[in-house]
């Protein structure tokens, strides 16, 4: 167990409505990411974190924002849902240890109408 | 570019039987590859993490390899069990700029 828990794990909400999903981890390491899974795309970054209040975006970043004022929490953010940000969230936290292995959570499945 | 192709898409094999999956990657500099395993519905699960100097890696029933050379990895499962039926994903980091770059994966089945 990495220590690392998503919510909500599910949430349906409709177009224009903001949402926030939270990742929370245990394990106090530095780096912090947000991906997408899309079928036929993969996984997709969205956003990272490599330290409190340290961002920066990833390939699909916009609609999207995240903020990390501590360690162990690492918010995502859509503004104004709309149905493309349908799809499946995974947080995943960097071990700080080379090679950094790489800890996935159990993902939010949100839907938008 | 950075990429990471994996092979094949999707496979059925019957409970038992061997395989083997690709995974070939564009990634430079290189720094390590991993293989990870996602049940549906689950987070991925990492299943070996291999780095320059490697090039066999044994988990259980899985054994990975990588010639660098090549640019070339492969996942080998022995003596398949229906719980090995997952999507597995080949993931390469480059040591410039730190990027993580993922494979689309392969959808494996396995047929009681």
């Amino acid at each position: 167990d990495a220590g690392i828990t998503q919510s909500p794990r599910h949430k349906v909400t409709e177009t224009g409505t903001p949402v926030t999903l939270r990742c929370h981890q245990t394990e106090n390491h530095r780096y912090m990411y947000w991906y997408r899974q899309d079928p036929g795309h993969g996984l997709r970054l969205i956003h990272y974190s490599y330290g409190v209040k340290d961002t920066d975006k990833g390939e699909v970043s916009d609609g999207y924002s995240v903020s990390r004022s501590k360690t162990e929490d690492f918010l995502l953010t859509l503004e104004s849902a709309t149905s493309s940000q349908t799809s499946v969230y995974f947080c995943a936290i960097r071990a700080d240890r080379a090679p950094g292995e790489l800890f996935f959570g159990e993902g939010s499945r949100l839907t938008v109408l | 570019k950075n990429q990471v192709e994996q092979s094949p898409q999707s496979l059925i094999i019957l409970e038992g039987k061997n395989c083997t999956l690709q995974c070939n990657y564009t990634v430079s500099p290189f720094s390590n590859l991993r293989w990870y395993k996602q049940d549906t519905g689950r987070g991925p699960v990492s299943l070996t993490i291999m780095t320059f100097s490697e090039n066999t890696k044994s988990n259980g029933r899985y054994t990975a390899t990588l010639d660098a050379d090549t640019k070339q990895s492969s996942l080998h499962i022995t003596a398949s069990q229906l719980s090995d039926s997952a999507s597995y994903i080949c993931v390469v980091s480059s040591v410039r700029d730190d990027k993580i770059i993922f494979g689309k994966g392969t959808r494996l089945h396995i047929l009681p």
